[in-house]
């Protein structure tokens, strides 16, 4: 199946500093970008969908001046958290769909483990 | 609002022991039903899926079947092998609802020799 990769695997960051979390398409064009958020022992939460060249929609009570969503090429997503509070440790997970496809041919980036010290 | 509940894990068995991880669905309309497999440090992955009532998803012996009457969507397998050890995603999609897919909050299996 398709690839995609989600980079850094882990990160720990100080309060207050920004975090940047790339999810890259290796081996096909993803029009469709989802990012979702997990908190322990619960489900994985759609946070936003980013489309290639256009703003990024995002879900009710989804802070978009907190989670900056960028889908700048049809291969490269990132999401930066801004400003980073320990309530944001979380994992975070994106998504792709191929192009002029729909979310059952979705494929997952292996996540992210967030933690804000 | 559409939602979806899984049973509580960690499920815990003993290899080839039968497993059921149990799913049922809150939606309107008739929602796209999955499983995904997320293995020990790895991305999701799809196992399987059904569309419509009735249809059966099947792959790698798991199974699961589109039971509307009961709106589950229950994870099933023979025979489980140490290898089958990860967490279990169960979720659903509607056309309508721009590619959102809604997951269940996972099952964790754990497989022992």
């Amino acid at each position: 199946g398709a690839v995609v990769s989600q980079h850094p695997s882990r990160v720990i960051c100080k309060s207050g500093t920004s975090v940047k979390i790339e999810c890259r398409s290796l081996d096909f064009q993803a029009t469709t970008m989802f990012w979702y958020r997990q908190f322990p022992k619960q489900s994985l939460m759609l946070m936003a969908t980013s489309n290639e060249g256009s703003k990024a929609t995002y879900e009710q009570g989804v802070e978009k001046d907190k989670f900056l969503i960028n889908h700048a090429s049809l291969t490269l997503s990132t999401l930066t958290v801004t400003s980073a509070h320990p309530e944001d440790s979380s994992f975070y997970i994106c998504s792709a769909g191929m192009t002029g496809g729909i979310s059952t041919e979705a494929f997952f980036g292996q996540g992210t483990r967030l933690t804000v010290v | 609002g559409d939602s979806v509940t899984q049973m509580e894990g960690p499920v815990t068995l003993s290899e080839e022991a039968f497993l059921t991880i149990n799913c049922t669905y809150t939606a309107t309309g008739y929602p796209s039903l999955f499983w995904y497999v997320q293995y020990p440090g790895e991305g999701l992955q799809l196992l399987l899926k059904a569309t419509k009532a009735d249809d059966k998803g099947s792959n790698k012996g798991f199974e699961a079947t589109y039971r509307k009457e009961t709106t589950s969507f229950h994870l099933e397998k023979g025979s489980v092998q140490v290898s089958d050890s990860a967490v279990y995603f169960c979720a659903l999609y509607r056309m309508d609802s721009s590619y959102k897919l809604i997951f269940g909050s996972g099952t964790r299996l754990l497989v022992r020799p």
